[in-house]
């Protein structure tokens, strides 16, 4: 299989906290991994794109120091939304591209933050 | 224009039908097609892809692409109740492994 997990499933937080989403791959290593967000009746938006050790590259719009990426390995990669506020509130959802699979993205299950 | 069209439904059909969906992208460079499915408040689950022209089959699922026309195409056949959800069409782009998707149509099947 391919599974990607993600940890919260579910988070509620205080406007001006931080809040941190880890993604992980658990039966593979992936290249490289992907953080989307998805407004309800809305489609996914990619927000960034992470490599392992190196820096993530932030789609235009998003704000490289309100939601800081670390990919620290093959199979980790966290997304911290800092000085989080209502309009924050979103599904946040990874996805990782299995190595040696080539464009095959496969999904976590998703982070619903709630920003009262 | 938008980079990957789909319209929005809802698509009803009876359980037992054929289910047509569609899906047109703007990047005459695009390599690689995908369905997702995605039911309500959870992530999109991949369904196939394709990155030949023609058919391709997978039990009840049949993706068809035209990279002449810049369409792609997945017909659910024997439509289940459990098959009513969105239906995301995703494209990567012929520069990068972004992977594009449309806003998705959402399918309703009818026992």
């Amino acid at each position: 299989g391919a599974v990607v997990s993600q940890h919260p499933s579910r988070v509620i937080c205080k406007s001006g906290t931080s809040v941190k989403i880890e993604c992980r791959s658990l039966d593979f290593q992936a290249t490289t991994m992907f953080w989307y967000r998805q407004f309800p009746k809305k489609s996914l938006m990619l927000m960034a794109t992470s490599n392992e050790g190196s820096k993530a590259t932030y789609e235009q719009g998003v704000e490289k120091d309100k939601f800081l990426i670390n990919h620290a390995s093959l199979t980790l990669s966290t997304l911290t939304v800092t000085s989080a506020h209502p309009e924050d509130s979103s599904f946040y959802i990874c996805s990782a591209d299995r190595q040696g699979s080539a464009d095959t993205q496969y999904f976590g299950p998703g982070t619903r933050l709630t920003v009262l | 224009q938008k980079e990957v069209e789909q319209n929005s439904g809802p698509l009803s059909v009876p359980e037992g039908a054929i289910a047509s969906l569609n899906c047109t992208y703007s990047d005459r460079g695009s390599q690689s097609f995908f369905w997702y499915r995605q039911y309500s408040g959870k992530s999109p689950e991949l369904i196939m892809f394709i990155y030949s022209n023609g058919d391709k089959e997978d039990g009840r699922f049949t993706a068809q692409l035209n990279k002449a026309s810049q369409y792609v195409s997945l017909l659910i056949r024997d439509s289940q109740p459990s098959d009513s959800a969105t239906y995301l069409c995703a494209v990567i782009g012929g520069a990068t492994n972004k992977l594009i998707f449309g806003t998705g149509t959402l399918l309703a099947v009818q026992p």
